[in-house]
């Protein structure tokens, strides 16, 4: 079965750019039907849809997030990542890479990594 | 603060029907789908409907959904100690373009 595994530093540093990146085992990234997306619960609260990449390239961001959020997948090694730059302690979070099946909806996440934790801290 | 309200928590005895409830907009609930999610302690969400009141295989139907206008509800009949969990609704908001969350509802089993 497919599963998802977020790596990534645990620290990152004020006004640096947060990379994580999502590994896809069990089945390949390159097959149509999914979005790939990244969602973040900072702790003791709720959820926050961060973005999604489809395997063509098209992307779709949190407006609250666009201008800080970029992701992309590389097919040769079944991964996508992300990128949220100029982070603030506001950014500490568990993120979580996720996958949304088209055919079961928009808001369908059916499988998930099991979420690293990322502090912004200097 | 979240784009969709829900109940910070709820609670019941093993056995009991307990139901939470999720409540949005036009523009999110009013015109697309719901979704339900399961988050036990110290695990990712795990996902409990989709389309308002599918269940995915594996999910029990014990767990049951449903939508009227802008809102939504999802119900757990015959509760057991390990449904004790956050649960968490969300839809597509179309003025957002994207998927929303509710803030979640504790649910504790007496």
């Amino acid at each position: 079965q497919v599963q998802l595994q977020e790596s990534g530093p645990g620290l990152v540093k004020p006004s640096q750019t947060l990379s994580l990146t999502c590994t896809v085992s069990g089945g390949s990234i390159s097959s149509g039907g999914y979005y790939w997306t990244w969602i973040r619960q900072p702790a003791g609260k709720g959820l926050e849809w961060i973005g999604r990449i489809y395997i063509s390239g098209n992307t779709k961001y949190n407006r609250s997030l666009e201008s800080r959020v970029t992701t992309s997948v590389d097919t040769s090694k079944n991964q996508f990542s992300l990128n949220l730059s100029s982070v603030t302690a506001a950014d500490t979070a568990v993120y979580y890479c996720a996958r949304a099946a088209v055919e079961l909806g928009h808001g369908a996440f059916d499988i998930w990594g099991q979420g690293t934790m990322v502090t912004v801290s200097s | 603060q979240s784009v969709l309200t829900q109940p910070p928590s709820a609670s019941g005895t093993p056995g009991q029907r307990v139901t939470i409830s999720c409540s949005g907009s036009s523009s999110n609930i009013g015109s697309n789908s719901v979704y339900w999610y399961q988050q036990l302690p110290g695990s990712a969400p795990k996902l409990l409907i989709y389309r308002n009141n599918q269940r995915p295989s594996g999910v029990p139907d014990r767990f049951s959904g449903s939508k009227s206008g802008a809102s939504a509800s999802l119900a757990i009949s015959g509760l057991r100690s390990e449904d004790e969990a956050d649960y968490y609704c969300a839809a597509w908001d179309d003025s957002l373009s994207g998927p929303v969350f509710g803030g979640g509802t504790k649910l504790t089993v007496l």
